[in-house]
């Protein structure tokens, strides 16, 4: 069975940075491109950043360009997401999120780290 | 505001039909075969119900249909159940590495 297990979620204040984390059983972790994906109850979901099984290269999301670093290691079957200087409007869930075989959707989701930003 | 635009909110009866649109423009929607569709009901993590524009992942009933004309993408959901209440998302790709999502409809069942 395919699971995808976040972590790493936290209260921070403006300013702050997190590191977030996603561990992935169940399939071959390198062969596929994984995707964060954020929701909130305002904005519903949101793409964040993917990148690609072999790790060297990845794409964000306009918004995103800047502060965010997506980053992998497939030896640990683990996806990262390393967020600086966050915002009170980056307060979300954050998803790990598997891509399906033909590209472009979101085949397998995790559950979510929860992200408040808060003074 | 979402790239990908939704009406708000639709609702139904049990065992009717509901469509759920999604307009882009031509550079996404209108472009790429690469529109899917997402679920999320209370408490739930969301879950796939079309991609590629028509195509059902396995397990997904065939009451959830996909379909597309011009820039404006549609998901219907024939035989309505009550489990069906949720949220419902349209995401697709936009061109340049760029990954855009509707806003969400809230389906109500009656």
């Amino acid at each position: 069975e395919v699971q995808l297990v976040e972590s790493g979620g936290a209260v921070v204040q403006p300013g702050g940075s997190l590191r977030l984390s996603c561990t992935a059983s169940g399939f071959n972790f390198d062969d596929y491109t994984m995707y964060w994906v954020r929701q909130t109850p305002r904005k519903g979901l949101e793409w964040v950043a993917l990148i690609w099984g072999d790790g060297r290269t990845s794409y964000f999301a306009d918004s995103m360009r800047g502060r965010f670093t997506i980053s992998r290691d497939n030896g640990k079957d683990s996806l990262y997401l390393q967020i600086h200087n966050l915002r009170p409007d980056d307060t979300a869930l954050y998803h790990c999120v598997k891509e399906g075989v033909s590209g472009w959707w979101l085949d397998v989701w995790g559950r979510g780290t929860s992200v408040t930003v808060s003074p | 505001q979402s790239a990908l635009t939704q009406t708000r909110s639709v609702s139904g009866s049990p065992g009717q039909s509901v469509t759920i649109s999604c307009t882009g423009t031509s550079s996404d929607i209108g472009r790429f075969n690469l529109v899917s569709w997402y679920q999320r009901r209370p408490g739930k993590i969301p879950k796939v119900l079309i991609y590629d524009v028509t195509k059902r992942p396995s397990g997904v009933p065939d009451r959830f249909s996909g379909s597309r004309s011009g820039n404006t993408a549609s998901l219907t959901i024939s035989g309505l159940q009550a489990e069906d209440e949720g949220d419902y998302f349209c995401c697709a790709y936009g061109g340049n590495f760029d990954l855009l999502f509707g806003g969400g409809t809230e389906l109500t069942v009656l």
